[in-house]
């Protein structure tokens, strides 16, 4: 049972790269989120899909991109990296039910030098 | 965004004690959930609450939705050396797109044999 697949686990860029986080579910859920941990500070919304072609801004997107072109797929883009996305990031997936059960990815994490 | 006051933020206990943990929310939510991240893992659901009052047991884990529907508490009775991590409560409230959830910032257990 894969469940949520992110990909890379650990990566580590230099200020003003670029890259993009993976994600893929094979749940066929519609409803797919991105969200970033710091320390100590929970875990905040980047950005969510409801289904393909559909994404919106949660509550901390500055900095980030994405695009939802399958229902499977959910990459995340930083353009111009800096040291404040220094993180660990969680892709998520749901069926979308009242409820919110989601279902998260291992995480991502990653070092802005 | 939704204010949830998790607490405490970390607790030192021997194995066999009981623990509890709550948080609060500045609104009224509609859904309470308690999930458990491991270290290096992504959380994992651990029970989900839909009604006020409802009460839910998984195993030696009880939570209970607040009948003011703005509080939830976790209790983990004798706990083992495995039940360390980070507890995090996450809810959803009327306004949020069905399936958004917000997190409160974790509750750090570490279990001493």
């Amino acid at each position: 049972n894969a469940g949520v697949t992110q990909t890379p686990k650990f990566r580590i860029l230099k200020i003003g790269q670029s890259m993009t986080l993976q994600c893929t579910q094979d749940m066929n859920h519609n409803y797919m989120y991105w969200y970033r941990q710091d320390p100590g500070m929970g875990l905040k919304l980047i950005y969510y899909s409801v289904g393909a072609g559909i994404t919106d801004k949660g509550e901390v997107p500055n900095g980030y991109n994405v695009s939802r072109s399958t229902t499977e797929d959910f990459p995340l883009r930083l353009e111009l990296a800096a040291p404040s996305q220094t993180s660990v990031y969680f892709c998520a997936s749901g069926a979308g039910r009242a409820g919110g059960e989601l279902f998260f990815g291992e995480g991502s994490r990653l070092t802005v030098l | 965004g939704q204010q949830l006051n998790q607490s405490p933020q970390s607790m030192f206990i021997q194995e066999g004690e009981d623990v509890s943990m709550n948080c609060t929310s500045s609104s009224i939510f509609n859904t309470w959930l308690w999930y458990k991240q491991d270290p290096g893992e992504g959380p994992v659901l651990l029970i989900a609450l839909y009604k006020a009052g409802e009460l839910t047991s998984n195993g030696r884990l009880t939570a209970q939705f607040g009948i003011t529907r703005k509080d939830s508490f976790l209790n983990i009775s004798a706990s083992i050396p495995s039940d360390v991590g980070i507890y995090f409560c996450a809810g959803a409230d009327r306004g949020s797109t069905l399936g958004r959830l917000y997190f409160g910032r974790g509750t750090q257990l570490t279990v001493w044999p």
